[in-house]
């Protein structure tokens, strides 16, 4: 049973270019989250994505980002017009079904792409 | 909104010895997680410890939920143990957003 897959692991972009993050949730888990981690911070919750659905994306920033999780495919986060200050770690988690649920463990975290902006 | 602090900061230790490290949370909580991130940067589950103890292996974790507080214990460490501790928590008036601690540093000498 593969875990949460995101790819690319790491990415380089020049100021202005575009960066396409993907993740592929845990099998059977129809709940996906984003987060940005940057450097010697804890995680920081961006946006929360069902099939084909934007939940709650209070924590992305409201110009040049967004998400996307289609019927079919992985779930997107796209950054347009990159700048220095968007180079982080971004974690995509999903779970089975909302969180907080009782007795159930919560979101699982995939490996994370580095974002770095030159 | 709710606040996560961890401390230590930093922790270094010889292998072998035992540590326990410590997260308070200033609201009250669904859903509590302990993380390991290791030296590559990626983030494990540990453990999922809304309220009460429990044990995997050489870690164990405590949660006193009514004075909002975790405690992680390792022991007989070892070098792997090494990495960024987080804990994170979830609002009771969110079932979703984890807010992360800024994390426990921990490195374990040979």
């Amino acid at each position: 049973n593969a875990g949460v897959m995101q790819n690319p692991r790491h990415l380089v972009r020049r100021r202005g270019q575009e960066a396409r993050l993907r993740c592929s949730p845990m099998k059977g888990h129809s709940h996906v989250y984003w987060y940005r981690q940057l450097p010697e911070e804890g995680l920081k919750f961006m946006v929360y994505l069902q099939k084909e659905n934007i939940i709650d994306e209070s924590g992305m920033p409201k110009e040049r980002f967004s998400a996307e999780f289609p019927k079919e495919g992985p779930s997107i986060l796209r950054i347009q017009q990159v700048v220095r200050g968007d180079s982080a770690a971004y974690f995509c988690a999903s779970s089975p079904t909302e969180g907080g649920l009782a007795g159930e463990e919560t979101q699982y975290f995939g490996p994370g792409t580095r974002l770095l902006v030159l | 909104g709710i606040q996560v602090e961890q401390s230590p900061p930093d922790l270094i230790l010889q292998e072998g010895a035992n540590s326990t490290l410590r997260c308070n949370f200033s609201d009250s909580v669904n859903n509590l997680q302990w993380f390991h991130q290791n030296p590559w940067g990626q983030l494990i589950n540990l453990f999922y410890i809304p309220s009460g103890t429990k044990q995997n292996g050489r870690l164990s974790a405590t949660t006193v939920a009514t004075e909002r507080y975790s405690l992680l214990y390792i022991s007989s460490s070892q070098t792997t143990d090494s990495g960024v501790y987080f804990c994170a928590v979830e609002q009771i008036d969110s079932n979703y957003q984890l807010i992360w601690g800024a994390g426990t540093k921990l490195i374990i000498k040979p």
